[in-house]
């Protein structure tokens, strides 16, 4: 199974900064990749698919990039609602697996 | 509006059964593939099963496998998930979730609590 590890695992960070999560795959995945966030007591809600590309209605602060083994979402000038957990996932075939998640939090 | 409802979920003794049910509205269900993702008491998201968009195709991954059975009503808009042979450490929140082509889940519901606990 591949293997998706996640860095940092918690993120202090204040409004307007800008914040970078890494997600690392234990094999190539090519571009394979989503990112989710998820608030607390909340679904986990798509961000990026396919390494790069947003998904309908992400706001453009947000980005991702990488390809192979190595993976980031860049968030720009964070804003209030931007702090919640978030998790890598691989979709190159099954079992699809989840990085363990970063928790951003409010500085 | 996309929604996606589960239900059925609760406490259950190891080695029981359950069943957990999506009620799906909003968009053409019999048209795209669906899973069921479950997050941990430790917060660990899972993938837990898939059904293309037709029925015919299922995937599991080992963890679940001969023990869960995804399966779907397109005429009814309904995706389920049968869980037998329960252990403590399927205990989590049960989500179902839509996939945008195979790239990922684009819809996920509010999820269903499930606990094995004697």
């Amino acid at each position: 199974d591949i293997q998706m590890t996640q860095s940092p695992a918690s993120l202090s960070a204040s409004v307007g900064e800008t914040v970078t999560i890494t997600c690392r795959a234990s094999e190539n995945i090519y571009s394979y990749l989503a990112w989710y966030q998820q608030k607390q007591g909340k679904s986990p809600q798509l961000l990026v698919y396919n390494a790069k590309t947003l998904a309908e209605g992400v706001p453009s602060r947000f980005s991702g990039s990488g390809s192979g083994t190595q993976f980031s979402l860049k968030i720009n000038s964070l804003q209030p609602e931007d702090f919640g957990s978030y998790y890598c996932q691989h979709h190159y075939g099954t079992p699809y697996t989840f990085g363990g998640g970063t928790k951003l939090e409010i500085k | 509006e996309v929604q996606l409802v589960e239900s059925g979920g609760g406490l259950v003794k190891p080695g029981g059964s359950l069943k957990l049910s999506c009620a799906a509205s909003g968009f053409t269900f019999s048209s795209y593939a669906m899973s069921w993702v479950r997050q941990t008491p430790e917060k660990r998201l899972e993938w837990v099963a898939t059904i293309s968009s037709g029925g015919s195709y299922t995937y599991y991954p080992d963890s679940v496998k001969g023990r869960f059975t995804i399966s779907r009503d397109n005429a009814k808009n309904t995706l389920y998930l049968q869980m037998s042979s329960l252990r403590s450490e399927d205990t989590a929140m049960y989500y179902c979730a839509r996939w945008l082509l195979s790239y990922a889940m684009d819809y996920w519901g509010q999820g269903t609590s499930v606990t094995v606990s004697s």
